[in-house]
């Protein structure tokens, strides 16, 4: 167990919709990264968060959002959902703003249908 | 930003052999790299990792070089056991993007018995 936490762990939705992807990183850890990986592919960088301040970003989508709350949650909100959309979503934690060991969740299962 | 390739692709070796998978990176400043290693359907864990001002790093039957000169790192498991079956995955940290992870498109390593 990484203490990164994520829900739900899998999620079955239709093309169009919305969805909502959380994380609670370990305690103690600021930052907050999301990751894509679909089928057979590698981890894709979405968006990285410290300290409720988005810190870096990749080739996140516009339809993606995400944000960290106060509490260091953070959320992953996808819209007008597509096939292509399908994939597994993790979240990772580290302590600091500058990576170092990054904890991965046990990622969220997303199937777009 | 950084740009990680990583070789094979896949690579099948016979248990007991060694296996060693070869990583290169692109930017100069990055300074942390970490390897993971990925069970079907699980979060990438990670294996063990090295930094810029270490050339070598082992713990029991894995053990990762660092050559910055040239920009590239391997990581080498030696007596390979069928419980190493896995992806791999290396990663270099980005100094200039928020020091997020880049990884590499992975090795699917396969041991067989």
């Amino acid at each position: 167990d990484s203490g990164v936490t994520q829900t739900p762990k899998h999620l079955i939705t239709a093309t169009g919709q919305r969805v909502t992807l959380r994380c609670s990183p370990r305690s103690g850890d600021l930052s907050v990264y999301w990751y894509q990986q679909s089928l057979d592919q590698g981890l894709q960088f979405l968006i990285q968060y410290y300290n409720g301040e988005e810190r870096a970003k990749g080739n996140i989508l516009e339809r993606f959002s995400a944000q960290q709350f106060p509490d260091l949650h953070s959320e992953l909100n996808l819209s007008s959902l597509e096939l292509g959309d399908s994939a597994l979503y993790f979240c990772a934690s580290s302590t600091g703003s500058s990576g170092n060991t990054i904890y991965f969740g046990e990622g969220s299962w997303l199937t777009v249908v | 930003g950084e740009n990680v390739e990583q070789h094979p692709s896949t690579l099948s070796v016979q248990e007991g052999d060694s296996a060693v998978i070869k990583c290169t990176y692109s930017d100069s400043a990055s300074n942390y790299f970490p390897w993971y290693k990925q069970e079907l359907g699980k979060r990438p864990q990670l294996i063990i990792d090295i930094r810029s001002n270490v050339g070598e790093k082992k713990d029991q039957r894995i053990a990762v070089t660092l050559n910055k000169t040239a920009k590239h790192f391997s990581l080498h498991i030696t007596e390979t056991q069928p419980e190493d079956s896995a992806v791999y995955f290396c990663a270099a940290r980005d100094n200039n993007a928020g020091n997020m992870l880049t990884f590499g498109g992975g090795t699917r390593l396969m041991v067989k018995p």
